[in-house]
């Protein structure tokens, strides 16, 4: 399995709703990213999981709760979302952190209404 | 801060060799990448030299490494239609966190 995996692909949302984005791997890397990315820009890093515990959150609003349960599996949990925050949610990992790039997984496309 | 720049646009005809360039600041990069994306889909890792080699090849595509200009490039082979997407760019110098360049969009014309 070379795959990174996420669900939902669409996903829209009430700016009051709580909803979650999953994502999973089966390829033994311990390190795993959330990357948030809007229409003709490159990725922007949310958070970096190595080893099961969070080692970098990029100054992330609250609103957005990242959770990694075990080592194949990573969430993050939307809460009072605004309009802008509607954007393509992508998931990636990598043996560890130390290089030689990640696998990304499709995305999950999250409208806020 | 780290910065990593490519040119936005390159338009080839199906055949023809395509060459994205990209530059970078932090000289103590230890790999460069280059991703693809194709519309509506997540990034494809397609390739990543390390900071000592100069060049690397993999079928259709060749990465040149100009560490002393800290110029990177992809060069596609061949190119067809199905090689139009964006191209990132990108480094490591922080252990988790890669710099993304604002991606090159490759448009393949018949």
């Amino acid at each position: 399995d070379t795959e990174v995996t996420q669900t939902p692909k669409h996903l829209v949302m009430g700016m009051t709703n709580k909803k979650s984005l999953k994502c999973e791997q089966h390829m033994g890397h311990r390190a795993m990213y959330w990357y948030k990315q809007k229409a003709k820009k490159p990725p922007e890093l949310m958070f970096v999981y190595s080893y099961e515990k969070l080692s970098i959150n990029e100054s992330v609003p609250s609103r957005f709760s990242p959770e990694c349960p075990n080592s194949s599996l990573l969430n993050l949990h939307l809460h009072a979302l605004q309009p802008e925050d509607s954007a393509l949610y992508l998931c990636a990992s990598s043996q560890d952190t130390g290089g030689r790039g990640y696998t990304f997984g499709s995305g999950t496309r999250l409208t806020v209404v | 801060g780290e910065d990593v720049e490519q040119s936005l646009f390159l338009s080839v005809r199906e055949g023809d060799s395509s060459v994205i360039n990209c530059t970078y600041t932090d000289s103590s990069s230890t790999y460069l990448y280059w991703y693809k994306q194709e519309p509506g889909a997540g990034l494809q890792l397609l390739t990543y030299i390390f900071s000592n080699m100069d060049m690397k090849q993999d079928q259709r595509l060749t990465v040149l490494l100009n560490k002393k200009d800290k110029h990177l490039s992809l060069r596609i082979a061949d190119t067809q239609t199905g090689d139009s997407a964006i191209y990132f760019c990108a480094d490591d110098t922080n252990a988790g966190k890669s710099t993304f360049g604002d991606g090159t969009t490759l448009t393949v014309k018949p």
